[in-house]
């Protein structure tokens, strides 16, 4: 079975500051999908960047960059001038087509940007 | 477009008592998930189902919930009797089914309080 583990439950930063999220995932699959989620209190929860574990390419999307590390099963989130609407709860979550194809999160880090 | 569109938004219930949620998936989504989050953790996956073919249900405490998919579209997950320990957000989610890579769009859920 696949396990996620997210080992910052909680991070604290200032505005414009860069952020770094950490995940690391288990699994005996090659070919497979790893995501970043996003969810802002009481809102509902959006997809921030995917990759795929076939390409060795580090998926970029406007701020927000992954550092995925295939060997080390390492998948962390990056993003650069933090704004206030980016504090949330960050959920790292990996995705198999040929295993159960559900998606399976961690626990999530609690982001706040403060002013 | 719209998007998973989950009712009550928020319940309270004594313990005991039923309680049912609904979901309607994103139009043109055959893959529709059940997921609980309990308070502080990630979402875990209680049934997927494929049209309306329940193809994953092994989390699901069938002893006290139940699910349905009419039709392959609109979904009803109902829990009786409720327990303290089944308060939670009950989160919906769809996507398309034969190209599925992991990619979910969530419902706003519907936040369970059970006393």
């Amino acid at each position: 079975a696949q396990t996620v583990t997210q080992s910052q439950p909680e991070m604290s930063v200032q505005e414009a500051e860069t952020v770094t999220l950490s995940c690391t995932y288990d699994t005996s699959e090659n070919n497979y999908y790893l995501f970043w989620y996003k969810q802002p209190p009481s809102r509902q929860m959006i997809l921030v960047i995917r990759q795929e574990a076939y390409k060795q390419q580090n998926a970029t999307e406007n701020r927000f960059s992954v550092n995925f590390q295939k060997a080390a099963k390492s998948f962390s989130l990056k993003f650069s001038d933090s704004q206030l609407g980016d504090t949330a709860m960050y959920f790292c979550a990996f995705f198999s087509q040929g295993g159960s194809e559900k998606l399976v999160f961690g626990k999530g880090t609690k982001l706040t940007v403060n002013p | 477009e719209a998007g998973v569109v989950q009712s009550p938004r928020y319940k309270i219930i004594e313990k005991k008592q039923p309680v049912a949620f609904w979901c309607n998936p994103i139009s043109g989504h055959n893959t529709l998930y059940w997921y609980r989050q309990n308070l502080g953790q990630g979402p875990e996956l209680l049934i997927r189902y494929e049209n309306e073919e329940a193809v994953d249900d092994s989390q699901l405490p069938k002893d006290r919930f139940s699910a349905e998919r009419l039709k392959g579209v609109d979904s009803t997950l109902k829990i009786q009797p409720a327990e303290l320990g089944d308060s939670a957000v009950y989160l919906c989610a769809s996507s398309f089914g034969p190209t599925n890579t992991g990619e979910l769009f969530f419902g706003e859920g519907s936040r369970l309080t059970v006393l």
